[in-house]
């Protein structure tokens, strides 16, 4: 069964803290996203990465950084924690010419 | 010109009924609707999908209307059952760009026993 893994479900972190959430997928996908879920506004693109070492901003990168080091592995970073930063993060991947994206199950951010 | 619009914000539906959502888009660029479907703490999946070269796409009780003219496309979800229950996504790609998906802002749907 294919996987999208976000190693944590649910985090909690104080304003002005640098925040890690990583993301590993095991189908050798080229493609790899990284969205935020908030209420009522669904789901937005932060950044996206087509290969390693490659990034691309999506429409909210304000406030965010991500590395792709290594093919199945996609990290977002918050450099400095904020409370509007407060959301759920939601990994997906696919692979090259294919638009069904394959989610992880989320991490649930909370900054206090 | 990138945005998806999504109605309605939520859908209570009894047992048995016909659920249906709608989007709308502006971008005549876009080529590809998905359809995801997302339970409680889970990510969302995806359910079915339309190219603009047909009308209706049928997948068990999940249909897709997509009228090309209007800019818009449907959701149907036939005798609707309670583990249908869930939040429902639109999205829209231009397959010609990149494999980027712009999203509506989704549809909470409650079928009640």
């Amino acid at each position: 069964d294919v996987k999208v893994t976000q190693s944590s479900r649910y985090l909690v972190k104080r304003t002005g803290e640098k925040v890690f959430l990583e993301c590993v997928q095991d189908m050798d996908h080229e493609n790899m996203f990284w969205y935020r879920q908030d209420p009522g506004l669904g789901l937005r693109l932060i950044y996206f990465s087509y290969d390693v070492k490659m990034k691309e901003k999506g429409d909210i990168p304000e406030g965010y950084s991500v590395s792709r080091e290594k093919k199945e592995r996609f990290s977002l970073i918050l450099e400095s924690a904020s409370t509007n930063q407060t959301s759920m993060y939601l990994c997906a991947s696919t692979t090259q010419g294919n638009y069904g994206y394959t989610f992880g199950s989320g991490t649930r951010l909370t900054v206090v | 010109q990138q945005q998806v619009k999504q109605s309605p914000q939520s859908l209570i539906v009894q047992k048995g009924g016909i659920s249906i959502i709608n989007c709308a888009y502006e971008n005549t660029a876009f080529d590809y609707f998905p359809w995801y479907q997302q339970f409680p703490g889970k990510g969302p999946a995806l359910l079915i999908a339309i190219r603009p070269d047909v009308s209706e796409k049928k997948e068990g009780r999940f249909t897709i209307s997509f009228n090309k003219s209007a800019k818009q496309f449907s959701l149907h979800i036939m005798d609707s059952q309670p583990g249908d229950s869930a939040t429902y996504f639109c999205a829209a790609s231009n397959q010609g760009g990149s494999e980027k998906l712009v999203f509506g802002k989704g549809t909470k749907l409650t079928v009640n026993p």
